[in-house]
């Protein structure tokens, strides 16, 4: 069965480092999001991507945040400056037109 | 906004039924989800119902909607040690953002 797969699983970076995040969703698919879970909270949404572009994004996706898909079958999100509050599980689904959204076992971000 | 509301916690005995419950407020939603998040592991999608239906059943589990009522459950037949998990009740409208209620941890006892 298809799936949306992350890497890395962990990633441990340093306040004020660059971070990207990679995801690969699934073949078809041709809408992407990302999402982060803190450490005993709810699973918010940051972005949503389609067309090469972003369709739709929260409060939380700053200027610190960007999403691109470099190639036709990554998808990454990268973190310019990490701050200690970005220490969270990001997880990156997908889904394929107006249909239910996939999700991908996530990348724990640990910033110190 | 949108929001989504669940119980905590919900301890069964292994064999029972389990009945997780959700309220949302966004009454536009197309599609409302159950995803389940074992330990340090992902969301997987366990099921979902469309905003025009009623019930759903696949396999153990049954999904009823009250659309009147902005109220969701999932009901978990013959409740197995591998189902302990939390579960996630969410609302969206498919290729826009979901959005998670707090998630409801299921225990279950030997």
């Amino acid at each position: 069965e298809p799936e949306v797969t992350q890497t890395p699983s962990h990633q441990v970076t340093q306040m004020g480092q660059e971070v990207i995040l990679r995801c690969v969703p699934i073949s078809n698919h041709l809408y992407f999001y990302w999402y982060r879970q803190i450490l005993g909270q709810k699973v918010e949404f940051l972005v949503s991507f389609y067309n090469n572009e972003i369709s739709e994004k929260s409060e939380i996706f700053d200027d610190q945040f960007s999403v691109e898909r470099p190639d036709g079958s990554n998808f990454t999100l990268k973190i310019r400056s990490t701050k200690l509050e970005d220490s969270a599980m990001y997880f990156c689904a997908s889904s394929e037109g107006q249909r239910e959204q996939y999700f991908g076992p996530g990348t724990r971000l640990t910033v110190t | 906004g949108e929001d989504v509301e669940q119980s905590l916690f919900l301890s069964v005995r292994e064999g029972d039924s389990s009945v997780i419950n959700c309220t949302y407020t966004d009454s536009s939603s197309t599609y409302l989800y159950w995803y389940k998040q074992e330990p340090g592991a992902g969301l997987q999608l366990l099921t979902y119902i469309f905003s025009n239906m009623d019930m759903k059943q696949d396999q153990r589990l049954t999904v009823l909607l009250n659309k009147k009522d902005k109220h969701l459950s999932l009901r978990i037949a013959d409740t197995q040690t591998g189902d302990s998990a939390i579960y996630f009740c969410a609302e969206g409208l498919g290729y826009q953002k979901v959005t998670f209620g707090t998630g409801t941890k299921l225990q279950v006892i030997p």
